[in-house]
């Protein structure tokens, strides 16, 4: 079956534009996550969205990000004026539900801010 | 944000070799899971473990939820070159709910035949 998808694969850009990445996760799964890794080191949690509930956003570094998750599937990340330390790869997961444990990735989106 | 101290940072090692890495952290976790991530791909679970001083076993791969509730160390046994990759723990916090998840750096693992 479909697993997590992302889109794009890789995306490069300049400091100070803007960009959108994309989750799809997994049909049926209502729980959500946006995670970021740099270079180096362990995964660092952004997002979470679970179903109708108000997302948890504490994770979130500067108001230059926001996340959507319309209709309960579909998530967009985007990044404003996006600064060199932005630059990282952006994992999204799903889970089948708030209380399930196993969260599943998708391959990521590199970000390369110039 | 936080992260748990993950050890060791890499690793060399020779195929058919047995290999251990750990993961600590100054808080308790409710539950511990460990995951591989091969190179372009986002990380897969390997396994789960939810509670503390829980062994537990796939195909090669051991993994222990420490006693203390602030470790957990995973053991592969003869190691393949399919082994290569990082893996990272996750643990979850009491008061975190049952979906946020803090993750180690990371063990990148080579293997070489």
């Amino acid at each position: 079956g479909a697993g997590v998808s992302q889109s794009p694969s890789n995306k490069v850009t300049e400091k100070g534009k803007d960009v959108e990445l994309r989750c799809d996760p997994i049909s049926g799964h209502t729980a959500l996550y946006w995670y970021r890794q740099s270079l180096g080191q362990g995964l660092e949690f952004l997002i979470y969205f679970q179903g109708n509930s108000a997302p948890d956003k504490s994770g979130l570094p500067s108001d230059r990000f926001s996340a959507e998750r319309t209709g309960g599937s579909v998530s967009t990340l985007t990044i404003q004026r996006t600064q060199q330390e932005d630059s990282a790869v952006y994992l999204c997961a799903s889970k089948l539900s708030g209380r399930s444990y196993e969260q599943y990735f998708g391959p990521g989106t590199r970000l390369t801010v110039t | 944000g936080q992260q748990l101290n993950q050890s060791p940072q890499s690793m060399f090692i020779q195929e058919g070799e047995d290999v251990s890495m750990n993961c600590t952290s100054s808080s308790i976790f409710n539950t511990w899971l460990w995951y591989k991530q091969d190179p372009g791909e986002g990380p897969v679970l390997l396994i789960a473990l939810y509670k503390a001083g829980e062994l537990t076993s796939n195909g090669r791969l051991t993994a222990q939820f420490g006693i203390t509730r602030k470790d957990s160390f995973l053991n592969i046994s003869a190691s393949i070159p399919s082994d290569v990759g990082i893996y990272f723990c996750a643990g979850q916090l009491p008061t975190s709910g049952t979906y946020k998840y803090i993750f180690g750096t990371g063990t990148r693992l080579k293997v070489l035949a």
